[in-house]
Parts: C-alpha cells; sequence; structure tokens
C-alpha cells in the first residue's frame, strides 16, 4: 500500500474488556514497530519484530499485553483486561531493509478505556 | 536505557530560525533522528545522522556531535505550517528510543 494503516482509528471500550489493533505496514518493509504515546507525551517502545526473527518484546508494560504479526506483514496488538492507564494513542510504525533507521508510522489507533 | 532532553516549548514568529536541541545519555548508540508531527497526525520522519556534523534537507538542518551526545534541528524561515511537535530519538539496535518532544508554535 502507499503507507502504513492502522485499524479502528478510534477504539472505545470497557475497563476488563480485550481489544485488538490491527497494523498494515508498508509492503516490502520487514520492520515493523509498535509504539504507544499518551497525551502531551513522547513516544514508547512496545515490540518490535524484523523479518522471521523472534520479536523484541521488551518493551511491553506487563503480560496483558502481546503481538504477533502474520506472513511477514499484518500484525495484530492485543491488550487483554484492559484498565484506563491504557488508554493512548497506538502508533505502528515500518521500515525497509534499505533504510533501516527511517520509520514510516501509521495514524495510530486511539483507545479509550471507561 | 536511554534518556533524551529537549526543550518542552519554543515560540517564535514567521520568517524566524528556531534551534531545537536535544542531548542524550545512551549505550550502543547508532544515531539520532527527528520527527515531526502535527497535532492530531502521525511522527514522520525529517532528518538522520549517523555521523557528526551537519545534514541539510530544504529548510531543516540536523547537527550531530557524538563526542558530546548532542544534536539539534535547526528550522530556517519559519512558516505556519512548522507548527508542530519535533522529537529526536535516538537509534538503539533499530529500536527508537524517543525524547518527550518540543512543541514549536509559529506566530505571525
Amino acid at each position: 500500500g502507499a503507507g502504513v494503516s492502522q485499524s479502528p482509528s478510534n477504539k472505545v471500550t470497557e475497563k476488563g474488556k480485550d481489544v485488538e489493533l490491527r497494523c498494515d505496514p508498508i509492503s516490502g518493509h520487514t520492520a515493523l514497530y509498535w509504539y504507544r504515546q499518551s497525551l502531551g507525551q513522547g513516544l514508547e517502545f512496545l515490540i518490535y519484530f524484523q523479518g522471521n526473527s523472534a520479536p523484541d518484546k521488551s518493551g511491553l508494560p506487563s503480560d496483558r499485553f502481546s503481538a504477533e504479526r502474520t506472513g511477514g506483514s499484518v500484525s495484530t496488538l492485543t491488550i487483554q483486561r484492559t484498565q484506563q492507564e491504557d488508554s493512548a494513542v497506538y502508533l505502528c510504525a515500518s521500515s525497509s531493509p534499505v533504510m533501516a533507521d527511517t520509520q514510516y508510522f501509521g495514524p495510530g489507533t486511539r483507545l479509550t478505556v471507561l | 536505557g536511554q534518556s533524551l532532553e529537549q526543550p518542552s516549548e519554543v515560540t517564535a514568529v514567521e520568517g524566524a530560525i528556531v534551534q531545537i536541541n536535544c542531548t542524550y545519555q545512551t549505550s550502543g548508540f547508532y544515531g539520532l533522528s527527528w520527527y515531526q508531527q502535527h497535532d492530531g497526525g502521525a511522527p514522520t520522519f525529517l532528518s538522520y545522522n549517523a555521523l557528526d556534523g551537519l545534514e541539510e534537507t530544504g529548510r531543516f538542518s540536523s547537527f550531530l556531535s557524538r563526542s558530546d551526545s548532542y544534536g539539534y534541528l535547526l528550522l530556517q524561515e519559519l512558516q505556519m505550517k512548522d507548527s508542530a511537535s519535533y522529537f529526536c530519538a535516538v537509534s538503539v539496535d533499530y529500536k527508537l528510543s524517543f525524547g518527550a518532544g518540543t512543541t514549536v508554535t509559529v506566530r505571525a
């Protein structure tokens, strides 16, 4: 596709529910990243996928957070038993093998946990 | 871990020059990147410095001094559309660690 796409753009859920956020990276980009951005804050790294290698999960804040990447393309970030502090914008980014230090971001999913 | 310091806010008038400084503490440093984010939008890549010196891209320039763990983004000939948040980020093992961002407000 032309750019990184994410869905849904907005998600409102109740505390304790599970949510799934989807990311479609740019075609041909082997690296995929998930970040979280709270209001007025910088971006917090969550997880990194590179090709078929084991993902770097070092940024996941708790075991309620998990992510997978199927077929080296689409990725899903799952948050189980959501808490109010999970409310944030979840951003996905991808990068190509040629320019690995340039990340292209999707528009994000704004998650609100009531 | 990594830590980055950048000013929280800068205000300037159209046509002016703004310099946003970024100091960092990190291990295994690969390079310093700058991203722009308009309110409600996605971060977009502006520049990347892997080596010391100045990189120029149109009205924007970025500088890195690895020995000083310091870099800056220079915005020249400011335009209203440059009002946004600007983040520096260090690249370590292909992960980006971001600063808290600098909000630039351009006044007419």
